[in-house]
């Protein structure tokens, strides 16, 4: 398997531009989460979906920020407009459902650095 | 309020040397702890997960503990190597809604020789 593929890896762009994220989950995995890591705020979770439909999105900064699943192999993460404090790390993650308390074990993907001048 | 703490935030070791990451957390209720590895420009890299029934946790060089009772955690590296150096985050979960985190902020492992 290839794992969570990310694209892009890196993407500049000017303040006030769209931009868009994107991420393949693992196949099979029915859970998908957006983090975004920053040095001073670490990793945060920005929204997460189980089977396509969004559970939590409490994480999402702002109205700027939207995410969609469309199917199972694909999530996007939007953000209109850009702002220069939106320069951070994205990692899109996906995890398949165990039983017990354990939870689900996650993969993380490569992350795409955002960087907004 | 959730949080997880970690500590050293810092920390430089001899190659070969063993070391202690500590974690405390205030999540509640707990389901489960995690320890991720993750190097630098890449995705977190799972190493353990404990829920409350277990104590130790191992995986290669390295184990993990967990007290439930103390709301504590520790991340031991035994006979370090140049590959060990990363940021390795402490995770947290509360019960129900499994995928409820709390992160750490880390700590950042320099391996020297």
């Amino acid at each position: 398997d290839a794992g969570v593929i990310q694209s892009p890896r890196h993407e500049v762009t000017e303040m006030g531009q769209e931009v868009t994220l994107r991420c393949k989950p693992i196949s099979g995995h029915d859970y998908l989460f957006w983090y975004r890591q920053t040095m001073m705020r670490g990793l945060e979770l920005l929204i997460y979906f189980n089977n396509n439909v969004p559970i939590d999105d409490s994480g999402m900064p702002e109205d700027r920020f939207s995410a969609k699943m469309p199917n199972a192999s694909f999530s996007t993460l939007k953000i209109q407009p850009s702002e220069p404090r939106d320069s951070a790390v994205y990692f899109c993650a996906s995890s398949f459902r165990t039983s017990g308390r354990k939870g689900y074990e996650q993969y993380f993907g490569p992350g795409t650095r955002l960087t907004v001048t | 309020k959730n949080q997880v703490e970690q500590s050293p935030q810092s920390l430089i070791i001899l190659e070969g040397k063993n070391c202690t990451l500590q974690c405390n957390y205030t999540v509640s209720p707990f389901s489960n702890l995690r320890w991720y590895k993750q190097d630098t420009g890449r995705g977190p890299v799972s190493l353990t997960i404990m829920t409350f029934s277990e104590n130790t946790k191992s995986n290669g060089r390295y184990t993990a503990t967990l007290d439930a009772d103390t709301k504590q955690s520790s991340l031991h590296i035994t006979a370090s190597q140049l590959s060990d150096s990363a940021s390795y985050i402490c995770v947290v979960s509360a019960f129900p809604g499994y995928q409820k985190v709390t992160f750490g902020t880390g700590t950042k492992l320099q391996v020297i020789p």
